[in-house]
């Protein structure tokens, strides 16, 4: 089954230093979804890239996250300075299409800690 | 994955007996539903969709019924089973938009 690899799997970082979360699309799919999944808000866009082009990144803290897809088969986002609040699993998801729904994947997340 | 955790419904059934999984969406302009699966330590797994010109679609073991008076979704699992154990959202979709709206969550426990 092809899959959506996301690494790390888990990160503990302290907080202020950088963090980068790396996805690893299904190849050929051209879209890619992050989101963020919290006990409070649940899961939450942050982004989302279609052809490598960033297409709505309004979920995400500006000040602090940024995310890129370097090429067709990486995305990242990255958090400079990390802080507690930032807590989370980050997910992300590839597919093809103009909606994500049937036919989107998600990885398996990478489950950050802020210290 | 990090289910929302504390505050999730809990639904407990007998292995064998059927399921019903409810959700209240928030948006009457949303066209488009789906219902995920995810289980401990993994990502939202796609069970089945369905579109607003449509009150009812069946896959396997499973049956997603949509009511727009209501606002009401609900996802029935028939002769559920121990794999079955997961948390499951519902999501919606509006037109011309990219984003899923997830609910909160339910968690179904199957009792062997």
């Amino acid at each position: 089954d092809a899959r959506v690899t996301q690494t790390p799997r888990h990160k503990v970082t302290e907080m202020g230093q950088e963090v980068t979360m790396r996805c690893q699309p299904i190849l050929g799919h051209n879209t890619v979804f992050w989101y963020r999944q919290t006990m409070m808000q649940g899961l939450e866009l942050l982004a989302y890239f279609r052809n490598r082009a960033p297409l709505d990144d309004s979920g995400m803290p500006k000040d602090r996250f940024s995310a890129e897809m370097p090429d067709a088969t990486l995305a990242t986002l990255k958090i400079q300075p990390s802080e507690p609040r930032d807590s989370a699993v980050y997910f992300c998801a590839s597919g093809l299409g103009q909606r994500i729904g049937n036919g989107y994947t998600f990885g398996s997340g990478t489950r950050l800690t802020v210290v | 994955g990090e289910n929302v955790g504390l505050h999730l419904p809990t639904l407990s059934v007998q292995e064998g007996d059927n399921s019903i999984i409810n959700c209240a969406y928030s948006n009457s302009a949303s066209d488009y539903f789906i219902w995920y699966k995810q289980e401990s330590g993994k990502g939202p797994q796609f069970i089945i969709d369905i579109r607003s010109n449509m009150d009812k679609r069946q896959g396997q073991r499973v049956t997603v019924l949509l009511n727009k008076t209501v606002k009401h979704l609900s996802l029935q699992i028939a002769a559920t089973q121990p794999g079955d154990s997961a948390v499951y959202f519902c999501a919606e979709n509006q037109p011309g938009a990219n984003n899923l709206f997830f609910g909160t969550g339910t968690r179904l426990t199957v009792i062997p």
